[in-house]
C-alpha cells in the first residue's frame, strides 16, 4: 500500500533552535500533504495544507512564520519550526494525498516527537 | 464537513469482534465514511472508506446504514494489537480540490485479554 516516511522520529534540541521535519510519499506522487499536531491526549490539529509548487495553506491560529513549510516536489514537503520554544514541543504528522482523480484516501506518515528543552 | 459522534470508549474481549458505532446524522449525499486508527505514539492507519454500501477489505468491513446517517466498523476477531483510538470521519470526495481530515475525538477501543 501507500507510504508515507517521515523523518526523524523524534528530536531533542536547545529552545531558540530551528528544526526541520521531512515528509516523503515513497511509491506515489503527493500533490497535496497536510502537516497535523497532537498533543498529549488530544486529537490531531490540522496545521496546514500544502500544494506542490505553491504557498501553503495555514489553519487559524497557526503562525506562518514560525511553521515554515515547503513543498517543492510532488514526494516532498518539509516543515520547519523555527526558533523553537517549549510550548512548541508535540507530536508533528505529515499526510499524502495522491494526484490521481477520484476518491482515494489520505495516507499518514509515523510522527516526529518533538522535544524543545 | 459534516460532524461524527462516537463513544468515548469501548472493551473487546480478544478474538471476539469488535463493533465500533459512529453517528453522522448530517452527512452529505457526496460524503464519504472514512475510518482511521491510531495506535500510541504512532501516525493514523487508514482502515477503510465507504459512501453507501458496505465495505470490507482484510482489515474491516463498514456497514453504512440505509439512510446513511450511521455506520459501523467491525474488526471481525479483534487481537491485543488492535488496541486503538478509532476516527470515524466524514469528507467529500477527494480528488481534484483540496481535502482534508478533521478529527474528533474518536474511540478508544482497548482489546483485553
Amino acid at each position: 500500500g501507500a507510504v508515507v516516511s517521515q523523518h526523524p522520529s523524534w528530536v531533542i534540541c536547545k529552545s531558540g533552535t530551528s528544526v526541520k521535519i521531512e515528509c516523503r510519499s515513497l511509491d506515489f506522487q503527493a500533490t497535496t500533504m497536510f502537516w497535523y499536531r497532537q498533543f498529549p491526549k488530544q486529537s490531531l490539529m490540522l496545521m496546514a495544507t500544502s500544494n506542490e509548487g505553491s504557498k501553503a495553506t495555514y489553519e487559524q491560529g497557526v503562525e506562518k512564520d514560525k511553521f515554515l513549510i515547503n513543498h517543492a516536489s510532488l514526494t516532498l514537503s518539509t516543515l520547519t519550526v523555527t526558533s523553537a520554544h517549549p510550548e512548541d514541543s508535540s507530536f508533528y504528522i505529515c499526510s499524502a494525498r495522491g494526484n490521481r482523480v477520484g476518491n482515494q484516501p489520505q495516507h499518514f506518515g509515523d510522527g516526529t516527537r518533538l522535544s524543545i528543552l | 464537513d459534516a460532524k461524527t459522534t462516537q463513544p468515548t470508549s469501548m472493551d473487546c474481549a480478544e478474538g471476539r469482534a469488535a463493533n465500533l458505532p459512529c453517528n453522522h446524522s448530517t452527512i452529505s449525499g457526496n460524503e464519504y465514511v472514512y475510518w482511521y486508527r491510531q495506535i500510541h505514539s504512532q501516525g493514523p492507519q487508514y482502515i477503510i472508506h465507504g459512501l453507501k454500501n458496505n465495505e470490507t477489505n482484510e482489515m474491516a468491513s463498514l456497514i453504512i446504514t440505509e439512510d446513511r446517517k450511521s455506520s459501523t466498523l467491525i474488526l471481525p476477531h479483534a487481537t491485543l494489537r488492535d488496541t486503538a483510538v478509532y476516527y470515524c470521519i466524514v469528507r467529500v470526495e477527494f480528488g481534484g480540490s483540496q481535502g482534508n481530515l478533521i478529527f474528533g475525538k474518536g474511540t478508544k477501543l482497548s482489546v483485553k485479554p
